[in-house]
């Protein structure tokens, strides 16, 4: 079982380039999460979705944006990356409101802004 | 708004000791908690989660919760702390519409022989 996979891994940028990170999941999950998580901050929402062509803003969307164009597929954007940018980003899905429902996680893409 | 305050970044135990990771939440009703641990370069992994059901919550690797509406507290314990139990522990509670969860800031767990 595949799970939650995240593409890429590992990534450095210059300041002003741009990037998309892929999420995909084979769960048939409805709603899909993107985190990023720094030193001491634990993790904070960036933006999520609750369904196919669906996005909402989370905690922290500056300089983000999403696509939910397909169901297994949630895409995060960089327009322009920013060293504050520079952090580690975890994709997760679940089946539904996280009341009762687990969120699962990707291994997370480390990502450099120079 | 849904909270939740981990007390303590870095815990150290001795293998065999108990484990006591602090967890307190802040709610204006009643909260879904949740208990997740991450590993080493990997994503985070559900270890038990609180619905309401029972206050004693039971979850993998011999881990268990207990939730204390009178103290605000979601408290994560093992009896016996083991060498693999070393990663980093997450507290969260889900907000009201169900739509996220909401993270504390972690504490490291680190289990010496």
């Amino acid at each position: 079982n595949a799970g939650v996979t995240q593409t890429p891994k590992f990534r450095v940028l210059k300041t002003g380039q741009s990037m998309t990170l892929l999420c995909a999941q084979d769960m048939n999950h409805e709603y899909m999460y993107w985190y990023r998580q720094d030193p001491g901050m634990g993790l904070r929402l960036i933006h999520y979705s609750v369904g196919e062509g669906t996005t909402a803003k989370g905690e922290v969307p500056d300089g983000y944006n999403v696509s939910r164009l397909k169901k297994q597929n949630f895409l995060l954007g960089l327009e322009s990356a920013a060293p504050s940018q520079t952090s580690v980003y975890f994709c997760a899905s679940s089946y539904g409101q996280t009341f009762n429902q687990p969120q699962h996680f990707g291994d997370g893409t480390r990502l450099s802004i120079l | 708004a849904q909270s939740v305050t981990q007390l303590g970044s870095h815990v150290s135990v001795s293998e065999g000791a108990l484990v006591l990771l602090r967890c307190n939440y802040s709610s204006s009703v009643p909260p879904y908690l949740f208990w997740y641990v991450q590993y080493p370069n990997q994503g985070l992994q559900l270890l038990l989660k609180y619905t309401s059901a029972a206050t004693l919550v039971k979850g993998i690797n011999g881990f268990e919760a207990e939730f204390k509406k009178s103290e605000t507290s979601f408290h994560l314990t093992k009896p016996s702390a083991h060498m693999s139990d070393a990663a980093e522990y997450f507290c969260a509670v889900s907000n009201q519409a169900g739509t996220a969860l909401i993270f504390g800031k972690g504490t490291t767990l680190s289990v010496s022989s």
